[in-house]
């Protein structure tokens, strides 16, 4: 069964960092494309980066550019994202995706981690 | 960049009515529009993926359409358990947008 798990969210002060962690179960990472995606509190979903699947290629959304870094090992089928510089709109539930297809849908997501930014 | 633009942003409707939701890009993204249906708690789950297919498992009752610039999710008959977010994402392009998303909810 494929399976994401995201974990390393928490409470975090503003200008504060983490890193979360997305492990994949039932398939091999190597061959996928990855994605974050997240929810603000009363919002919709927002895309937030890509790695390719030999990690030569990322992309990022502008809102998250300079300060996340995704990243991904897949020798322990896992992707990872580097958050630093937390703001307070940050403060969002964190899904990892899977892409797939050759029109890249994202076919399978982990239940999220939360990740509160608060003094 | 591209933009997503999905109507309506809140729709309210009858069990076993038929819904129509649009979205529109900015510039054309061919086929590669996706449609999710997420609700509160849950992961979000495709529906849709390249405007008209149906992912696996998911009922007939849902359909997608549409090429270039302007796509649709149709809803043939609601059920109870269609009541929840849609969203059409774009994957043409990096940034792969989501649209605002569409909250269904039971009239």
């Amino acid at each position: 069964e494929v399976q994401l798990v995201e974990s390393g969210g928490g409470l975090v002060q503003p200008g504060g960092s983490l890193r979360l962690s997305c492990a994949a179960s039932g398939f091999s990472l190597r061959y996928f494309e990855m994605n974050w995606v997240r929810q603000a509190p009363g919002k919709g979903l927002e895309w937030l980066s890509y790695i390719r699947s030999s990690g030569d290629t990322i992309y990022y959304a502008d809102s998250v550019k300079g300060r996340f870094t995704i990243s991904r090992d897949n020798a322990k089928n896992s992707v990872y994202l580097q958050m630093n510089s937390l703001r307070a709109e940050d403060t969002a539930v964190y899904y990892c995706a899977r892409e797939t297809g050759s029109k890249d849908y994202f076919d399978y997501w982990g239940q999220g981690t939360l990740v509160t930014v608060s003094s | 960049d591209i933009q997503m633009t999905q109507s309506p942003s809140s729709l309210s409707a009858s069990i076993g009515d038929r819904v129509t939701i649009t979205c529109r890009a900015s510039q054309s993204i061919n086929s590669y529009l996706n449609w999710y249906q997420h609700k509160p708690g849950k992961a979000p789950k495709v529906l849709i993926y390249a405007a008209s297919s149906l992912q696996s498992g998911v009922p007939s009752r849902f359909s997608g359409g549409g090429s270039g610039t302007d796509f649709t999710l149709t809803i043939s008959s609601l059920q109870a358990e269609d009541f929840a977010t849609y969203y059409c994402q774009q994957t043409y392009y990096s940034p792969r947008i989501f649209g605002q998303g569409t909250k269904l909810e039971i009239k």
